[in-house]
């Protein structure tokens, strides 16, 4: 299995906290992903990041913030979580648009 | 806008069945395509990757293929068992898509012993 760990795994908070999820890799891969699965959506791109320090916004990015200053960590952020944020969100890596995407186990976030 | 269509979205066979899994998209110049397994509560397991210049890939008792020019991809699973019980999703990658990943809802697939 590819090194991917996501914490926390499972997180229940309140609306308006901030909430960050983090995603740490051993693989020394350049691109990281955030997405979120929803049923009745699948599985949607919130942000994505090309190497340390460069994001780009995926197709679900409002109320989401990233960062990534170091090649293994790539964090997400809910700057005041929202309970339309509810959702498992899972972290992928690959080294390019010719390799596979290699997903982590997810991040289960209740926001009551 | 790019679309990955699943049809159907849930399937139930008999154990011993070949199955054929469909995977349409409506974007003809996709870059790759990708297959994952995602069991219950679990995340995406990656099956096969198929590159545009590829026609087919196999692993094992799968073989996907991909046909650009009908925008459509299937997933041949040979000689089905119950641990292939799962959600199969397939995913595309357009050129100058940098490099994100385009998801059908799934199908769930269901063997029954």
């Amino acid at each position: 299995d590819a090194g991917i760990t996501q914490s926390p795994r499972h997180k229940v908070t309140e609306t308006g906290t901030p909430v960050t999820l983090r995603c740490h890799q051993t693989e020394n891969h350049r691109y990281m992903y955030w997405y979120r699965q929803d049923p009745g959506h699948g599985l949607r791109l919130i942000h994505y990041s090309y190497g340390v320090k460069d994001t780009d916004k995926g197709e679900v990015s409002d109320g989401y913030s990233v960062s990534r200053s170091k090649t293994e960590d790539f964090l997400l952020t809910l700057e005041s979580a929202t309970s339309s944020q509810t959702s498992v969100y899972f972290c992928a890596i690959s080294d390019g648009a010719n390799q596979p995407q290699h997903f982590g186990d997810g991040t289960r976030l209740s926001i009551l | 806008k790019q679309e990955v269509t699943q049809i159907p979205a849930a399937l139930s066979v008999p154990e011993g069945e070949n199955l054929v899994l469909n995977c349409s998209f409506t974007d003809s110049a996709i870059y790759n395509l990708q297959w994952f397994r995602q069991d219950p509560g679990k995340g995406l397991t990656s099956l096969l990757l198929i590159q545009s210049s590829q026609r087919e890939q196999t692993s094992g008792r799968l073989n996907a293929s991909l046909d650009k020019s009908s925008g459509r991809s299937t997933l041949y699973i040979a000689a089905s068992q119950p641990g292939d019980s799962a959600t199969y999703l397939c995913a595309e990658i357009t050129q100058g898509g940098s490099e994100k990943l385009v998801f059908g809802k799934g199908m769930k697939l269901t063997v029954n012993p």
